[in-house]
């Protein structure tokens, strides 16, 4: 797993309230990335980041966040979920053009 | 609309058979990989190959990359229910970002296979 690690794992939240999920490395590896997967879409990318405060937009950024202050950690903030933020996020990093993921996160927003 | 698109998005084989799934693509890419999911399960990397080259083989699979048909296939022999899982495409591409050589690699994913084989 490229020693990757994802937190929470598993989360409820009302809509409205602002929630942020941590993906952590243990290999200063320089790319890392935000993915949401829901049934029928496969994995749409969120955020990605190219180093430390170098970060851009992906596919589907609107109503997301992210910061990167430190190698080790990319952050995703959601300011205010809404229900259409019920997914499963995936944060990965890139090794010589592969991608290793995290054990996903799953966010239900009532 | 995203860059991969898988086909067929599922497949139900018997067990010993051949599957095959395709992905094509819309722009130009620098490489292309599959990668395979179990349910509930973070996505782990296949195999994965480059703009300039046709073929590759990994064990029991068998990709190759048609880029003046945008087009990607894999092939999985003889298969085996521990096959079943959920097959990614994804392409690449390196992204300038600034003039001084910053770059982003941006990665896009198709809505996948699902693909059961059964014993």
């Amino acid at each position: 797993d490229a020693g990757i690690t994802q937190s929470p794992r598993h989360k409820v939240t009302e809509t409205g309230t602002p929630v942020t999920l941590r993906c952590h490395q243990t290999e200063n590896h320089r790319y890392m990335y935000w993915y949401r997967q829901d049934p029928g879409h496969g994995l749409r990318l969120i955020h990605y980041s190219y180093g430390v405060k170098d970060t851009d937009k992906g596919e589907v950024s609107d109503g997301y966040s992210v910061s990167r202050s430190k190698t080790e950690d990319f952050l995703l903030t959601l300011e205010s979920a809404t229900s259409s933020q019920t997914s499963v996020y995936f944060c990965a990093i890139s090794i010589n053009n592969e991608q290793f993921f995290g054990p996903g996160t799953r966010l239900t927003v009532l | 609309s995203q860059q991969g698109e898988e086909d067929p998005q599922a497949l139900s084989i018997q067990e010993g058979e051949n599957a095959t799934m395709n992905c094509s693509y819309k722009t130009s890419i620098n490489n292309l990989q599959w990668y395979r999911q179990n349910s509930g399960r973070g996505l782990v990397h296949l195999i994965l190959i480059r703009s300039n080259e046709r073929e590759k083989h990994s064990g029991r699979l068998r990709v190759t990359l048609d880029t003046s048909k945008k087009s990607s296939s894999l092939l999985i022999t003889a298969s085996r229910a521990a096959d079943t899982a959920s097959y990614f495409c994804a392409t690449d591409a390196i992204i300038q970002k600034s003039p001084w050589g910053k770059y982003g690699q941006n990665f896009v994913f198709g809505p996948g296979t699902r693909l059961s084989v059964l014993p």
